[in-house]
């Protein structure tokens, strides 16, 4: 079945430490996010791709970075400048990120739990 | 400017009894709006869209919602709530923002189903 894949599901990071979540897909869709939720705030985007090698800033993207490699996976760093990372965090895709296609669907892994040792 | 905003935080429904989730929305442009549910340490799941075809659209699991352009509502229904259905449902809307797609989430509501 396709779908996404989001691992480790649940990470600890240590004071000073930069920590990398991965996320992969075979749904063959050329845009991912990065989602972070946080209690009664809903999600916030932190970055998204519409193409390989080729990523934009979300919303609240200050302490973290991502890369493209390839179609298929879109790897989020939690760097150690991110000063409050405690959150749950969602990697989602869709077919395209393009303005013809805003009635596309997001499809969503099942989160990695991010914690402070 | 795009907003979405969901009326309620928490609902609470005796099982059997109708469900009502609320959801408004604001738009520069004709949006797509999007209902999703999330269980506890889950990813969030597509509960249905609409799309500017018909106005009342059907979910899964016998969710249904209503697309009301002069009230700029997009309200989650469904006639008889189960167990299975305590989660947390968000109200999303997509639309064109600088060539590009633009999707915004509310902040969410938390359904309880009691016994």
């Amino acid at each position: 079945d396709g779908g996404i894949t989001q691992s480790p599901k649940y990470l600890f990071r240590k004071e000073g430490q930069n920590v990398t979540l991965s996320c992969e897909q075979n749904l063959n869709h050329d845009a991912m996010y990065w989602y972070r939720q946080d209690p009664g705030q809903g999600l916030r985007l932190i970055y998204y791709s519409q193409i390989v090698n080729d990523f934009q800033k979300g919303d609240i993207a200050e302490g973290y970075s991502v890369s493209r490699e390839k179609k298929e996976s879109f790897p989020l760093t939690v760097t150690s400048a991110q000063k409050n990372p405690t959150a749950f965090y969602l990697c989602a895709s869709s077919i395209v990120g393009i303005a013809a296609y805003s009635n596309q669907p997001q499809h969503f892994g099942d989160g990695t739990r991010l914690s402070i040792l | 400017a795009q907003s979405v905003t969901q009326l309620d935080s928490h609902v609470s429904v005796s099982e059997g009894t109708p469900v009502l989730l609320r959801c408004n929305y604001s738009s520069s442009y004709s949006p797509s709006l999007f209902w999703y549910v999330q269980h506890p340490n889950k990813g969030l799941q597509l509960l249905l869209k609409y799309t500017s075809a018909a106005t009342l659209v059907k979910g899964i699991n016998g969710f249904e919602a209503e697309f009301k352009k002069s009230e700029t509502s997009f309200h989650l229904t469904k006639p008889s709530a189960h167990m299975s259905d305590a989660a947390e449902y968000f109200c999303v809307v997509s639309g064109l923002s600088g060539g590009y797609q633009k999707v915004t989430f509310g902040t969410g509501t938390k359904l309880q189903v009691i016994p």
